[in-house]
């Protein structure tokens, strides 16, 4: 079992709608969460990072940590086909030093007009 | 434009050639990786550095190799290309503080095919 687990989808929605986007993970000393967005043939992009349990609102986007079922999730609003993409969550259990931070395989998100 | 560059953007390799995959960096950055990306499997860690003249293997170092002589370079070798190194490679950097809070800016990718 991977420590991150992560539905490659694709997950497909109409725009206007609420997008859910989750990952599951084993290793109970992650404590920062982090998500990444990846257009197609470009590098991701960090969209947002969460320290520890709870929520972290930006903008159409909050992330939610529930450390106790060990589930993240990332809440697009108001979803736009230019969120169209591919979100990677990511995780870590400490931010200095050599931790590196270990990646869900990431799901494939398509917005349609 | 402040960020990570990687060249070349695209690249074919005959099995046995050896290649270097530069990237550079302008943002003084401490912490690099690279990264390969394979369809279903994700972001695979295959070495990284945190700091010049320090690096360490990640989870799929073998048929690679790293140098940091610099904060601004970290260049990866292909010692002898297979065609299982077939992939995507991402370069990404990271200010001292933590890759996890501060994140890591990507390059935009190299496409290796190994024939």
């Amino acid at each position: 079992q991977k420590e991150v687990e992560q539905d490659p989808g694709p997950l497909s929605v109409p725009e206007g709608a609420i997008v859910s986007l989750n990952c599951t993970y084993s290793n109970s000393a992650f404590q920062y969460f982090m998500w990444y967005r990846q257009y197609s043939r470009k590098g991701p992009e960090l969209l947002m990072y969460t320290y520890s349990s709870g929520n972290k609102e930006d903008g159409r986007f909050t992330a939610q940590v529930d450390k106790s079922s060990k589930y993240i999730s990332l809440f697009i609003r108001d979803s736009q086909p230019s969120d169209s993409a591919t979100y990677l969550c990511a995780m870590s259990p400490l931010s200095g030093g050599s931790y590196i931070p270990t990646f869900g395989r990431g799901t494939s998100l398509i917005v349609h007009p | 434009n402040a960020g990570v560059t990687q060249t070349p953007k695209f690249q074919v390799l005959k099995t046995g050639q050896s290649m270097t995959l530069q990237c550079a960096q302008d943002m003084n950055h401490e912490y690099m990786s690279w990264y390969r990306q394979d369809p279903g499997m994700g972001l695979r860690l295959i070495h990284y550095s945190v700091g010049a003249g320090i690096t360490d293997q990640g989870e799929v170092p073998n048929g690679y190799n790293v140098s940091r002589s610099t904060t601004e370079d970290f260049p990866l070798r292909l010692l002898s290309a297979a065609p299982s190194q077939t992939s995507v490679y991402f370069c990404a950097s990271s200010p001292a503080g933590g890759v996890s809070t501060y994140g890591y800016t990507f390059g935009s990718g190299t496409r290796l095919t190994v024939v």
